[in-house]
């Protein structure tokens, strides 16, 4: 079946450092959403892209929707603890067409 | 302040009992879903309901059962057959379902079996 692979499962980094998570759809994406879980918390929904090659920005955050629509990264710059969390991606398929998450990356800023 | 209600927020269950989560949308969102995460996972679709009186399970169905009679309320009932229920359970609800708008979720409810 359809599967969306996020890589890494964890990344460690000092505060101000970047952070990148990248999605991999084994399919082409009508859309892919992008969400952030704080520890202990629900899942936030973060930005929707649809457009191939799209990229959008929200402060810090840079968002970006392949040229084939099959994957997505999300970029942080400059960390801040505010940021720490669980990003998740989501896109549509399957026979019905429900979101297929990625196992998302924690963001863990080092002491 | 439309949202999703989850209750309640911790919930403890004995071996063998049946236990039910509630969930309540005022979004007036067609589509409504449960999902577990265990500790460091990602989310499993438990069950979703695109429309009143009609449910799908999802990828780990076994031991669960829900109901959608309203179209705000779609409670999850973890049965005695669900031999590992601890876990945090998310309500989410979108619009429309087919993946095309943004989920809205819960707080959760966290389970642990004692």
């Amino acid at each position: 079946g359809q599967q969306v692979m996020q890589i890494p499962q964890y990344q460690h980094v000092q505060e101000g450092e970047d952070f990148t998570t990248y999605c991999n759809s084994s399919t082409t994406l009508s859309n892919i959403q992008w969400y952030k879980q704080r520890p202990g918390g629900h899942p936030v929904f973060l930005i929707q892209l649809v457009k191939s090659g799209e990229v959008k920005k929200q402060k810090r955050l840079t968002f970006q929707f392949g040229e084939a629509k099959k994957n997505s990264s999300l970029h942080i710059t400059a960390t801040q603890t505010t940021d720490v969390g669980t990003y998740f991606c989501a896109g549509p398929g399957g026979s019905n067409y429900q979101l297929i998450w990625g196992a998302g990356t924690k963001l863990i800023i080092k002491p | 302040d439309g949202g999703i209600t989850q209750s309640p927020k911790y919930l403890f269950r004995k071996e063998g009992q049946n236990v039910t989560l509630s969930c309540e949308q005022n979004l007036n969102h067609d589509a409504m879903y449960w999902y577990r995460q265990d500790p460091g996972q990602g989310l499993r679709l438990i069950y979703y309901s695109q429309i009143v009186n009609d449910f799908q399970k999802g990828d780990i169905a076994e031991g669960y059962s829900v109901s959608r009679e309203k179209k705000e309320s779609f409670p999850l009932t973890v049965t005695s057959a669900q031999k590992n229920p601890t876990a945090f359970y998310l309500c989410a609800s979108t619009l429309r379902g087919r993946g095309v708008t943004e989920a809205f979720f819960g707080q959760g409810t966290r389970l642990t079996v004692v």
